[in-house]
């Protein structure tokens, strides 16, 4: 079963604007690992916050992680049309679990 | 960051044939990796643990005569999915997690059968 559900499950901006994506789990985690994948391909990681992190930055990306409430959060700042892609969230305990993913439409 | 390539990225094979999908680490060690499926539109659904020198666990539905995986090196992990049917057609796709860092994902493979 999934462990990770995103919200929302679709998102369509204009470039420049900023993209948030937000992610609950259930049970607790080690750390939480978001992942980027284009149509047909394979997945790409971006960013991994720890458990006891709370924020984490790198590039255009921002991630914090509530573990008080299970949620995690996404943002990637002044998107751009090649940001479009398919955008999960994965829990890893002793392996990792896939939420169900948000796809964003950047439109230039 | 590290290596996983997964080959063939796709496949077209007839009803009933069998279709083998490699996984490999390529600068790195994976005692285990990870077989997910993909169909469209969905997430990733982890259908099997390929574990380096003993069996593989499989998810709960998950065929495990059907889904033959081998893991015979560190490097190498296999998926046969045997006497396909048009309902197997979907995204495969691998991954490893060198020494409990992120995981890396192969390039997946598309699966038609026909």
């Amino acid at each position: 079963s999934q462990q990770g559900e995103e919200d929302p499950q679709a998102l369509s901006i204009q470039e420049g604007e900023n993209a948030t994506m937000n992610c609950s789990y259930k049970t607790s985690i080690n750390n939480l690992q978001w992942y980027r994948q284009n149509s047909g391909r394979g997945l790409v990681h971006l960013i991994l916050i720890r458990s006891n992190e709370r924020e984490k930055h790198s590039g255009r990306l921002r991630v914090t992680l509530d573990t008080s409430k299970k949620s995690s959060s996404l943002l990637i700042t002044a998107s751009r049309a090649a940001d479009t892609a398919s955008y999960f969230c994965a829990t890893s305990g002793s392996r990792l679990t896939f939420g169900e993913g948000t796809q964003l439409t950047v439109n230039p | 960051g590290a290596v996983v390539s997964q080959h063939p990225s796709w496949v077209i094979c007839k009803s009933g044939t069998s279709v083998k999908i490699e996984c490999r680490s390529l600068d790195f060690q994976a005692t285990t990796m990870f077989w997910y499926r993909q169909f469209p539109k969905q997430s990733l659904m982890l259908m099997a643990t390929s574990n380096e020198g003993s069996k593989a666990t499989y998810e709960q539905g998950v065929e495990k005569d059907k889904f033959l995986i081998n893991h015979a090196s560190l490097t190498l992990s296999t998926l046969t999915v045997t006497s396909a049917h048009p309902e197997d057609s979907s995204f495969y796709i691998c991954s490893a997690t060198p020494q409990s860092t992120e995981a890396f994902f192969g390039q997946g493979t598309r699966l038609t059968v026909v």
